[in-house]
């Protein structure tokens, strides 16, 4: 079965520092795709990263970065340089190749203090 | 620019009312889907359809329907709003690939008195 796990409810960090939002995921498929999404209070979903099983660097996007541990099934998000409009739940999610659907977390709801 | 409209961003229903929350893609997405968002219990699949007229049941279809007559459409249906089914909709569709990310529509606030 697959299953995305985010153990964080919620997470504060200071303006200006690097915050790390954990995922963790199960599946039986020899190939799959995590994603991350943030949604801030408007509502509307945004993709900020992807990360293919089989790539073998960790993906970056700016002021975000995945890191993949593939043997511990985690992958979590890194965001750097924290902004205040950086406040907003963000969703973990997975695909599983040939698959028809995706996986999602309960979400972490992050907040940037000034 | 890619999107996912909704129909309807803020809804106000009564108790017993037929609700209609309508999407369109303009991707020429394959798979559409429609999520319901509660605080803290993350995104539930309601029903997705991976083809025109096709459809399958999520976690949580228990009195919800849906219609995709077209490929771009794919309209979620509350055949007797209940309050428990006040929540933010959530309508998504996404293409072949493994690379393919989700696109979301902006969310449906449906309030259910």
């Amino acid at each position: 079965a697959q299953k995305i796990t985010q153990t964080q409810p919620g997470m504060f960090v200071q303006e200006k520092e690097a915050v790390t939002l954990d995922c963790t995921y199960d599946t039986s498929d020899p190939s799959y795709g995590l994603f991350w999404y943030k949604q801030p209070s408007s509502g509307e979903m945004i993709f900020l990263i992807y990360q293919g099983s089989y790539d073998q660097q960790n993906a970056t996007e700016g002021r975000y970065s995945l890191n993949f541990q593939k043997a511990r099934k985690s992958a979590n998000l890194v965001i750097s340089a924290s902004q205040l409009g950086d406040s907003a739940m963000y969703f973990c999610a997975m695909r599983g190749i040939g698959g028809n659907q995706f996986y999602f977390g309960t979400g972490t709801s992050l907040t940037v203090i000034p | 620019d890619v999107k996912v409209t909704q129909s309807s961003r803020y809804l106000v229903k009564r108790t017993g009312e037929k609700v209609f929350l309508e999407c369109v893609q303009d991707m020429d997405h394959e798979n559409m889907f429609w999520y319901r968002q509660d605080p803290g219990l993350g995104l539930r699949l309601i029903y997705f359809s991976y083809d025109v007229k096709m459809k399958e049941k999520g976690d949580i279809p228990e009195g919800y329907s849906v219609s995709r007559e077209k490929k771009e459409r794919f309209s979620l249906i509350l055949e007797s709003a209940s309050t428990n089914q006040t929540s933010m909709y959530l309508c998504a569709s996404f293409g072949r690939g493994p690379g393919n990310t989700i696109y979301f529509g902006e969310g449906s606030w449906l309030t259910v008195v």
